[in-house]
């Protein structure tokens, strides 16, 4: 399977900041998608990521608060901005490998914001 | 739209013995797969296993089984000979298989704790 990455691993912010959280994989992947987990919750997918074209947004998560940028085939990044406490969560890229089901997950980014 | 439902928020298992994870589902898509995953209390997701809804045989990796019934719409995660390293957050998660859609749909997970 492939190999992800991400940076950071965890920060503290403070509200009103943005923070950057990097995906790099090991491998080309078409699809890349970006997934919340707050506090005791499950995963929430927040929006896809296809090279070439722009993110696509579950509902309840918009491109202002969460820009993303896909701008290769093993690389993406997504911005939480203008944050509050409500985004302290694990934040978690996944890739799907080409010709298979099965989603593989970085080892996530924990963000605490103050 | 896709529905995981487990049941049980927390479990405790005595080590070697095997522990069975309740997963029940509910989809409207013909083709689906079904997964479940390990969260170990550093946060990253590994995936532990896949049951495709055409396979005929139920999903085996190593220690992990997937006990599939299609009809009940149910797929269980048996783990045999539990170690102290399997404690850990379980979450069953399913996706379609049609229509192009990608999105992972995951349960509310079950809590495992591995006893001496």
């Amino acid at each position: 399977s492939a190999v992800i990455s991400q940076k950071p691993s965890r920060d503290i912010c403070q509200r009103g900041t943005s923070l950057t959280i990097q995906c790099q994989v090991d491998s080309q992947v078409t699809m890349m998608f970006w997934y919340r987990q707050q506090p005791g919750q499950s995963l929430t997918l927040i929006a896809t990521a296809n090279q070439g074209s722009e993110a696509t947004y579950e509902s309840g998560f918009v491109i202002d608060k969460f820009p993303i940028s896909r701008p290769n085939l093993t690389f993406s990044t997504l911005t939480v901005s203008n944050m509050s406490p409500e985004d302290s969560s694990i934040y978690l890229c996944s890739v799907e490998e080409p010709d298979r089901e099965t989603q593989y997950f970085g080892p996530g980014t924990r963000l605490l914001v103050l | 739209a896709q529905k995981i439902t487990q049941t049980q928020p927390g479990m405790f298992v005595q080590e070697k013995e095997a522990v069975t994870l309740d997963c029940t589902y509910d989809t409207s898509d013909p083709s689906y797969g079904l997964f479940w995953y390990k969260q170990p209390s550093s946060g990253e997701m590994i995936f532990l296993i896949y049951q495709g809804s055409y396979d005929q045989q139920n999903a085996t990796e190593g220690r992990y089984s997937l006990n599939f019934q299609k009809a009940r719409k149910s797929a269980n995660l048996v783990i045999s000979a539990s170690q102290l390293g399997d404690s850990a957050m379980y979450f069953c998660a399913m996706r379609g298989l049609t229509g192009g859609g990608n999105k992972l749909t995951f349960g509310t997970g079950t809590q495992l704790k591995v006893e001496l």
